[in-house]
């Protein structure tokens, strides 16, 4: 099984940017490291993937390490609405099953 | 373009009993997951669904079965409920699970008690 290790919980001030850092030591060249989170109350939601180089879309940017044992989701100005629990996961093809961990809980102050 | 959609919301049930949840996949989708999150937990997997058949399986006991139709809307029963079972249970919805890339697209959850 392909697991990843993130922190806990982490805490921010509002417009600031968060790093959420992610280990995944076991990935396999062909797993893709994708992100979600999950609003309270709300079922996860798709945030970011990829598989090599550092990503970016409207919502944030994935930095992946040179050896891809580690990534970290990075949020550039943190709002009260980005306040949800993150999770990194390795993503394979063909009915792999998807292993979410608990997560990091972030906390955004006012 | 609807989004997936999951029902009941919440229910409550004995132990015992058994119990049948429903989801509707994006349109297009033609792959389902089903996942149990307990509370303060990550999303727990416990099985696949491409095409009608079961493409992939978590560590769940045989009473949690589940079903996708031709419309690929499906359902998750779990048999012989447990306390253990209470939980919020997420179906999932993705295009082509075959791909790395492939984007889940989750419910909002049905909340199961089990008494």
């Amino acid at each position: 099984d392909a697991k990843t290790t993130q922190p806990n919980s982490m805490e921010s001030n509002e417009e600031e940017p968060v790093h959420l850092p992610c280990n995944h030591s076991t990935i396999s060249g062909t797993d893709y490291i994708h992100w979600y989170r999950q609003l309270p109350s709300q079922g996860p939601e798709y945030v970011i993937h990829g598989l090599t180089s550092n990503v970016n879309n409207r919502m944030a940017s994935l930095a992946i390490a040179e050896d891809r044992k580690s990534s970290t989701l990075i949020l550039h100005r943190a709002t009260l609405r980005d306040a949800a629990v993150y999770y990194c996961i390795l993503s394979r093809p063909w009915g792999f099953k998807t292993i979410f961990g608990a997560g990091t809980r972030l906390f955004v102050k006012a | 373009e609807t989004g997936v959609t999951q029902s009941p919301t919440h229910l409550i049930k004995t132990r015992g009993q058994q119990v049948t949840l429903r989801c509707s996949s994006q349109s297009g989708h033609n792959t389902v997951s089903w996942y149990q999150q307990a509370l303060g937990q990550g999303p727990q997997f416990i099985f696949q669904y491409y095409r009608e058949e079961e493409n992939g399986r978590g560590n769940f006991p045989p009473r949690f079965s589940g079903l996708q139709f031709p419309n690929y809307s499906s359902e998750l029963n779990v048999n012989a409920l447990e306390l253990d079972d209470s939980a919020l249970y997420l179906c999932a919805s993705s295009l082509w699970y075959q791909s790395s890339t492939d984007t889940q697209y989750f419910g909002p959850g049905t909340r199961l008690t089990v008494l």
